[in-house]
């Protein structure tokens, strides 16, 4: 168990639909990341955020948004879905960026759109 | 920009044999991660390496750095049926906050 709560861990939804994915990082950290994980794409960056504040964008899409709130927990908001939008969804959270720190991945939330 | 390239991307191995998984990255990386995935789960951090040399042990696997080269391996020594699992590695360019990640080897240990 590396810490970092994700939920929900499984999501089924329409094309056109939005949801919210949720992350608590790790108690002490104040950096999180959103990664996305899909067969044809791999690895992918979506974002960082480290006490609040946007730190870096990588490939997240318009329809995709997210922040960080004063208890340091995430949400990574998904909306206009399309079936490309399936993959699995991390979060991870390392205590501040550009040390270094281990950065400690969470569970994932499968999102499937249908 | 940061590309990150292993080799290979499947491995069959038996028992109580030896390899490499090979990590190569096209610019200057400040860091190299390794992470091992089970299917459908989590990434687990296994090493972050952090300068040119370094060196990483725990149980069966050893990582290592050389920044001149741009590789970092990850050695497999007498492996076991537990050691299946996809292995990944990230570097992070300078400056960014980013981990740009491998493809992935996936390791199958036969008994």
């Amino acid at each position: 168990d590396s810490g970092v709560t994700q939920t929900p861990k499984h999501l089924i939804t329409a094309t056109g639909q939005r949801v919210t994915l949720r992350c608590s990082p790790r108690s002490g950290d104040l950096s999180v990341y959103w990664y996305q994980q899909s067969l044809d794409q791999g690895l992918q960056f979506l974002i960082q955020y480290y006490n609040g504040e946007e730190r870096a964008k990588g490939n997240i899409l318009e329809r995709f948004s997210a922040q960080q709130f004063p208890d340091l927990h995430s949400e990574l908001n998904l909306s206009s879905l399309e079936l490309g939008d399936s993959a699995l969804y991390f979060c991870a959270s390392s205590v501040a960026p550009r040390i270094g720190n281990t950065i400690y991945f969470g569970e994932g939330s499968w999102l499937t759109v249908v | 920009e940061l590309k990150v390239e292993q080799n290979p991307l499947f491995l069959s191995m038996q028992e109580g044999k030896n390899y490499t998984i090979y990590c190569n990255y096209s610019t200057t990386s400040d860091r190299l991660y390794w992470y091992r995935q089970d299917p459908g789960k989590s990434l687990e951090s296994l090493f972050v390496l952090l300068s040119n040399g370094a060196v990483k042990q725990e149980g069966r696997l050893m990582a290592s750095l050389d920044t001149k080269a741009r590789l970092s391996t990850l050695h497999i020594t007498a492996a076991v049926h537990d050691l299946s699992a996809t292995y990944f590695c990230a570097g992070r360019k300078g400056g960014s906050e980013k981990l740009v990640f491998g493809k992935g080897t996936k390791l199958t240990v036969n008994p």
